[in-house]
């Protein structure tokens, strides 16, 4: 059970570039997230969605842009990527909303954005 | 909004001892979810542990256990008998049973380390 699946692990972006990152999850969730995490300040959602079809902001979403492209890829994109977005990126899912279940995280992607 | 507190950026213990890391949340609702996370240096975030609300029986889970206080808004994670795989970041989290949207809030995190 492979769970949440991230790729790249790693990737280095000059200034400008423009990548995306992928998500699948084989848990059949209807939530899926995606967050960066930064030294000193834990985990800041940046785009989330509550079910196929929908995606809403988080905290820090300018910069990003993502797609729920089925119920099990939520894909994250950066058009013109900036220094300050050199972070590690976590995509989660979850299962129910509103009902307490936890978030299912992949490994995560470091950024570096030169 | 809510919003969680980890005082202790880093903490250490001695192999086989018992460690309690502290956390406290905001909020005016009645109704949520509490965990803790463990992210060991292979970066993987993984659930060490989840407390309900509603629920007065602190959570166990084999060596980890938490002490809730909801009047408090407190949620320290205690672990026993420390082992040299329990040093990680641990991020205590927040979870709204009700508010759409942004209903994960995570504290800054606690650096632990195990000494031999």
């Amino acid at each position: 059970n492979a769970g949440v699946t991230q790729t790249p692990k790693f990737q280095v972006l000059k200034t400008g570039q423009s990548m995306t990152l992928q998500c699948a999850q084989d848990m059949n969730h209807n939530s899926m997230y995606w967050y960066r995490q930064d030294p000193g300040m834990g985990l800041r959602l940046i785009y989330y969605s509550a079910s196929e079809g929908t995606t809403d902001k988080g905290e820090v979403p300018n910069g990003y842009n993502v797609s729920r492209l089925n119920k099990r890829e939520f894909s994250l994109r950066l058009e013109s990527a900036a220094p300050s977005q050199t972070s590690v990126y976590f995509c989660a899912s979850s299962e129910e909303w509103g009902r307490g279940s936890p978030l299912h995280f992949g490994n995560g992607t470091r950024l570096t954005v030169t | 909004a809510q919003t969680v507190t980890q005082s202790q950026p880093e903490m250490s213990v001695q192999e086989a001892e018992t460690v309690t890391l502290s956390c406290t949340y905001d909020t005016s609702e009645s109704d949520y979810y509490l965990f803790w996370y463990k992210q060991p240096p292979s970066r993987q975030m993984i659930l060490v542990i989840r407390q309900e609300a509603y629920k007065q029986q602190n959570a166990t889970e084999n060596r980890f256990s938490v002490n809730f206080q909801k009047a408090a808004k407190s949620f320290s994670l205690k672990i026993s008998d420390s082992q040299l795989g329990d040093a990680a970041m641990y991020f205590c989290a927040y979870r709204s049973a009700w508010e759409d949207g942004q209903n994960f809030v995570f504290g800054p995190g606690t650096r632990l380390s195990v000494l031999p």
